[in-house]
C-alpha cells in the first residue's frame, strides 16, 4: 500500500459526458502528479501540482483540468469524453516538487468510455 | 517523440538466472532515471533509481546500471523469482521538474 488513495476504481461512462477523479495524497507530500495510461501509450505525464497550485503540464488535453484543493487532494476532470480517452489515471505524490523523491503511485481509476 | 524507449515489450527468464532489462533515452538533459515495477491492478512501485553521476547502483537483488554515453540503462535482477514476474517500467527525469518520463514498459515472466 503506497498510501495514495484514488477513487472511484472503476468508471464506466458515455461519450460526450463528463468525470471527475479523486486522489488523496500521502500524509505529508505536498507534490501530485497525474498520468494517463492507455493500451498503446504506456504511462504519460498529464499535470503536476505543488501545494495548490500547478507547477508542470505535460501532454494533458484541454477538456481536461485538475486542481489541488488546500486539504492537497487533487481532481482530474475530464470533460466531453471520447472512446480514445478509455484509460487508466494514475495519480502520484511525492514530498517535494523538483527534488529526487521518489513517487508514489495509486492504484488508479480505470476509465472505460462507450 | 518516444524519449524514453523499452524496445523489449517483453521477457521470460528462468528462476535463478539473471533477468537483464533495457531502456534507452534521447534527451541528454535526463539526469535521474528510476525502474517502477506493476503488477495487474495496481499502480506502480517504485523499484530502484540512480542518479546521472553515478554508473551502478544497487539495492539487493536489484542492480541498475547507467551508460551515459550510449543514453543506456539496464536493471539486472539477480537470481530471478517467480514473484518478480511484473511489468517494467523505466522511467527519466530532469530533477529539478520532478515530471517523470515513462517507456512503454517490458512484461518479466520468471518461469519455476
Amino acid at each position: 500500500d503506497s498510501g495514495v488513495t484514488q477513487t472511484p476504481k472503476h468508471l464506466i461512462t458515455a461519450t460526450g459526458q463528463r468525470v471527475t477523479l479523486r486522489c488523496s495524497p500521502r500524509s505529508g507530500d505536498l507534490s501530485v502528479y497525474w498520468y494517463q495510461q492507455s493500451l498503446d501509450q504506456g504511462l504519460q505525464f498529464l499535470i503536476q501540482y505543488y501545494n495548490g497550485e500547478e507547477r508542470a503540464k505535460g501532454n494533458i488535453l484541454e477538456r481536461f483540468s485538475a486542481q489541488q484543493f488546500p486539504d492537497l487532494h487533487s481532481e482530474l476532470n475530464l470533460s466531453s469524453l471520447e472512446l480514445g480517452d478509455s484509460a487508466l489515471y494514475f495519480c502520484a505524490s511525492r514530498l517535494g516538487q523538483g527534488s529526487t523523491d521518489t513517487q508514489y503511485f495509486g492504484p488508479g481509476t480505470r476509465l472505460t468510455v462507450l | 517523440d518516444q524519449q524514453v524507449k523499452q524496445n523489449s515489450p517483453s521477457l521470460s527468464v528462468q528462476e535463478g538466472r539473471i533477468s537483464i532489462l533495457n531502456c534507452d533515452y534521447t534527451n541528454s538533459m535526463f539526469d535521474y532515471f528510476l525502474w517502477y515495477k506493476k503488477y495487474p491492478a495496481e499502480g506502480p512501485t517504485f523499484l530502484i533509481s540512480i542518479s546521472s553521476i553515478k554508473d551502478k547502483n544497487e539495492d539487493g537483488r536489484f542492480t541498475v546500471f547507467l551508460n551515459k554515453s550510449a543514453k543506456h540503462l539496464s536493471l539486472h535482477i539477480v537470481p530471478s523469482q517467480p514473484g518478480d514476474s511484473a511489468v517494467y517500467f523505466c522511467a527519466a527525469a530532469i530533477s529539478n521538474t520532478g515530471k517523470l518520463i515513462f517507456g512503454q514498459g517490458t512484461t518479466l515472466q520468471v518461469k519455476p
